[in-house]
């Protein structure tokens, strides 16, 4: 079975500066795929950023930008010039890629605080 | 604008009461999900359907039991509720051959 751990419970960051929340998950497969979700107060899953494992090249979407280690099983979410709205809970998540009813497997969460 | 729509935001029951979660999605998707967040655990998988009146188990599925009767439809039923199973619950939907996961907005039940 595959594992997903973030080792972050609470994370804190001045407003405009950077952050790197970690990831490591467990799997055999060669194959697969990986996010970051966003939790913020409204309880609204909001999908940050998506990475496909055959993929070397790291994903990026505007400030929020993945190190994506495959060897390593390693796959960090990098937050460049934080902002108030970035608060919430950030999931790391695991899926097989078989595009059948894998479900998702999620880290146990890392709560984002950012100071003004 | 898709949609994952849970019919109720926060609920209150009883012990023992039997309990209906629904969850309706709007993007002819097969693939449902129902999963549990705890603080501190993150969210675990509890059922899951890949079609119309199909059925599997995820990581915990003692003291929960599901129903599809129509595709947009995945229901979470709690036989017999019991205060551990104070939580929120979150249902999500997935295209088969696609990996985009849409989930709705959660219900926060309450066992007292």
């Amino acid at each position: 079975a595959q594992t997903v751990t973030q080792s972050q419970p609470e994370m804190s960051v001045q407003e405009a500066e950077t952050v790197t929340l970690s990831c490591t998950y467990d799997t055999s497969e060669s194959d697969y795929y990986l996010f970051w979700y966003k939790q913020p107060p409204s309880r609204q899953m909001i999908l940050v950023i998506r990475q496909e494992a055959y993929k070397q090249q790291n994903a990026t979407e505007n400030r929020f930008s993945v190190n994506f280690q495959k060897a390593a099983k390693s796959f960090s979410l990098k937050i460049s010039d934080s902002q108030l709205g970035d608060a919430a809970m950030y999931f790391c998540a695991y899926t097989n890629s078989g595009g059948g009813a894998d479900g998702l497997t999620f880290g146990k969460g890392t709560h984002l605080i950012i100071q003004p | 604008d898709v949609k994952v729509t849970q019919s109720s935001r926060y609920l209150v029951k009883r012990t023992g009461e039997k309990v209906f979660l629904e969850c309706v999605q709007d993007m002819d998707h097969e693939n449902m999900f129902w999963y549990r967040q705890d603080p501190g655990l993150g969210l675990r998988l509890i059922y899951f359907s890949y079609d119309v009146k199909m059925k599997e188990k995820g990581d915990i599925p003692e003291g929960y039991s599901v129903s599809r009767e129509k595709k947009e439809r995945f229901s979470l039923i709690l036989e017999s509720a019991s205060t551990n199973q104070t939580s929120m619950y979150l249902c999500a939907s997935r295209v088969t051959g696609g990996y985009g996961y849409t989930f709705g907005s959660g219900t926060r039940l309450t066992v007292v």
